[in-house]
């Protein structure tokens, strides 16, 4: 079964600063991988997406992610935060055909960011 | 943004009541997700529609159902509440099952639901 893991729960960062935020997966066959930021009372929002191709994609608000096969990661990566970024991050891998179709997401379990003044 | 509407926006209830989420799109996508949101555990998918009244089962459907009788419209009901039911719920939509740009899940803006 697929598996996400996002080992930083929080991270703080000073505004301006770079971002990387670390997403890892497991999963036998090509994932399809997602990033998904949620501010405080709000819904998912997608940030990016790689199905294939290029491995290094890019997203809304600045962000970008590399998907690395051999490291079975796809980092979310930002070079100047803004304090707007505040929110939680989730990657997510999607794996698998739900019955019927549909698309199988996997999430990790999150990485709040703080974005210092 | 796409079109997804939930309702109620939060809720307190009862252990042993029922209650029903409902989430309303106005995108015409075939797909609908709901799934639960819980400290630790990332999002979770409960059930899922692929068509009208065609449905299915997630990973943590245990205690709810769901119905879709128009498009437009998928609901959630906890038949029963009980406490380990208190979460915040989103519903999702897609438009298409393959695995291509369409496929994109998109997220409505939560119901929390708090179960005492």
């Amino acid at each position: 079964a697929q598996s996400v893991t996002q080992p930083d729960i929080h991270i703080t960062v000073s505004e301006g600063a770079s971002l990387e935020l670390r997403c890892n997966y497991s999963y036998g066959a090509t994932p399809y991988l997602f990033w998904y930021v949620q501010s405080p009372g709000q819904g998912l929002q997608l940030l990016l997406k790689y199905f294939s191709g290029d491995t290094l994609v890019q997203g809304i608000k600045g962000f970008e992610a590399e998907f690395k096969r051999s490291q079975s990661s796809f980092n979310l990566r930002k070079p100047s935060v803004h304090w707007s970024d505040a929110a939680e991050y989730f990657c997510a891998v999607g794996a698998g055909i739900l019955t019927g179709g549909g698309n199988k997401l996997t999430f990790g379990t999150g990485t709040q960011l703080k974005v210092e003044l | 943004d796409a079109g997804i509407t939930q309702s109620p926006r939060h809720k307190v209830t009862e252990t042993g009541t029922p209650v029903t989420l409902r989430c309303h799109q106005t995108e015409n996508h075939r797909y609908m997700y709901w799934y639960r949101q819980d400290p630790g555990h990332g999002l979770r998918l409960i059930h899922y529609s692929y068509g009208v009244k065609d449905t299915d089962k997630g990973e943590v459907s245990d205690g709810y159902s769901v119905s879709r009788s128009k498009t437009e419209d998928f609901l959630l009901t906890l038949e029963s509440a009980t406490s380990s039911q208190t979460s915040v719920y989103f519903c999702a939509i897609s438009e298409s099952g393959d695995i291509n740009a369409k496929n994109i899940q998109y997220f409505g803006a939560g119901t929390r639901l708090s179960v005492l």
